[in-house]
């Protein structure tokens, strides 16, 4: 069964500064996409970005960007010019494209603090 | 989020009682799925449904049970609550491979 471990539970960042989240999985598949989810404390569930594995280029979407290494199974997420809004639980996940389900599978989350 | 929606919102109820949580959809997508959120545990599926009448377990499926006779309607059953199952309760569809949507969630208290 695949795994996703966040190693971080809690991180800070200064407002306008950059920060990392890691995150590793562990899988025998070759074919799968991997999610970084945002959890404000309004509890919605905000898809941030998103990779296949099959490609090598490294998503982006605006100030969030993922730094995906399939040999090493890792895949962290860099969040550029911090705001106060970004301020939430982050999850990474995983989904097998095999087995007729692609159910996700959740690290434990990493909850991120922007100072002002 | 537009297109699927969990009630109740939250709820409270005594140890010994069933419950049945409700994911309606708008999206008439296959695949939809119930998870609980604890804290230190993330999201941990509990069952999910690939189609009509088509469910099969997560990996805390104990003590639940789901049941799907429409495409847009996914039932999570408690059969007998427990404080164990005191919880956060999220619904997904997906449109796999692009994105899985959630619900607003359901606070449950067994009490």
């Amino acid at each position: 069964a695949q795994t996703v471990t966040q190693s971080q539970p809690e991180m800070s960042v200064q407002e306008a500064e950059t920060v990392t989240l890691s995150c590793t999985y562990d899988t025998s598949e070759s074919d799968y996409y991997l999610f970084w989810y945002k959890q404000p404390p309004s509890r919605q569930m905000i898809l941030v970005i998103r990779q296949e594995a099959y490609k090598q280029q490294n998503a982006t979407e605006n100030r969030f960007s993922v730094n995906f290494q399939k040999a090493a199974k890792s895949f962290s997420l860099k969040i550029s010019d911090s705001q106060l809004g970004d301020a939430a639980m982050y999850f990474c996940a995983y989904s097998s494209t095999q087995g007729g389900s692609e159910k996700l599978v959740f690290g434990k989350g990493t909850k991120l603090t922007v100072n002002p | 989020d537009a297109g699927i929606t969990q009630s109740p919102r939250h709820k409270v109820t005594e140890t010994g009682t069933p419950v049945t949580l409700r994911c309606h959809q708008t999206e008439n997508h296959r695949y939809m799925y119930w998870y609980r959120q604890d804290p230190g545990h993330g999201l941990r599926l509990i069952h999910y449904s690939y189609g009509v009448k088509d469910t099969d377990k997560g990996e805390v499926s104990d003590g639940y049970s789901v049941s799907r006779s429409k495409t847009e309607d996914f039932l999570l059953t408690l059969e007998s609550a427990t404080s164990s199952q005191t919880s956060v309760y999220f619904c997904a569809i997906s449109d796999h491979p692009y994105g899985y949507t959630f619900g607003s969630g359901t606070r449950l208290t067994v009490v």
